[in-house]
């Protein structure tokens, strides 16, 4: 496996459900990313960490719990969703330091709330 | 607070004309600026970036953008297009604390090329 891998890539959960999205990077990077694309709203920063430590919440709802266990993996736990929170889930990672600016971006988890 | 304006949110062009996409953003401070491109079913991929030095920057597939601060703008284009440049494009502003890490998007133009 090569770049930023996420499974699911696409998943149906009912309100009531509990599910994870996975992401992995190969790349060696520091620091990993959650945004949300939904239709008709521009792509939205979710949540970032750098060396396992969360950095920023965007003012995330509690229903979304990200996990990262290493610099390599990165989760976010759902639970009691709204149908509102179907979306693209993208994951990025991205080296941080002096010079290195670039996400590298997965190719998201498509996510379904019935 | 930044934010990024695309100004066109789709654009029709026929195969092998040039192509222009608009991007303004808003910031106090000075950022640092993206084109990503995305396909459909994939992430994004980066185009190019505007860091600092020459405003005129070159990125993949010949695309370029060109920097213009008293205009706040990153337009970004191409001179003749192919059917495989279909796809969504995003522009992106960040400030320059922290490497980048807090990116702000518009909300995408999707170009389509007709043959």
């Amino acid at each position: 496996e090569t770049g930023v891998t996420q499974t699911p890539r696409h998943l149906v959960m009912g309100m009531t459900n509990k599910k994870s999205l996975k992401c992995e990077q190969h790349l060696g990077h520091n620091a990993m990313y959650w945004y949300k694309q939904s239709a008709k709203k521009p792509l939205e920063l979710m949540f970032v960490y750098n060396f396992k430590e969360q950095t920023e919440n965007n003012s995330v709802p509690s229903r979304f719990s990200p996990e990262c266990p290493n610099s390599s993996h990165l989760f976010l736990h759902l639970h009691t969703l709204q149908p509102e929170d179907s979306a693209l889930y993208l994951c990025a990672s991205s080296q941080v330091r002096q010079g290195i600016y670039e996400q590298y971006f997965g190719p998201g988890t498509r996510l379904t709330v019935t | 607070a930044q934010s990024v304006t695309q100004l066109d949110s789709q654009v029709p062009v026929f195969e092998e004309a040039p192509v222009e996409l608009r991007c303004n953003y808003s910031s106090s401070v000075s950022v640092y600026l993206f084109w990503y491109v995305q396909y459909p079913n994939q992430g994004l991929q980066l185009l190019l970036k505007y860091l600092s030095g020459s405003t005129l920057v070159k990125g993949i597939n010949g695309f370029e953008a060109e920097f213009n601060k008293s205009q706040t703008s990153f337009h970004l284009r191409k001179p003749s297009v192919h059917i495989s440049d279909t796809a969504e494009y995003f522009c992106a502003v960040s400030d320059r604390e922290g490497g980048a890490q807090k990116l702000v998007f518009g909300q995408g133009t999707r170009l389509t090329i007709n043959p």
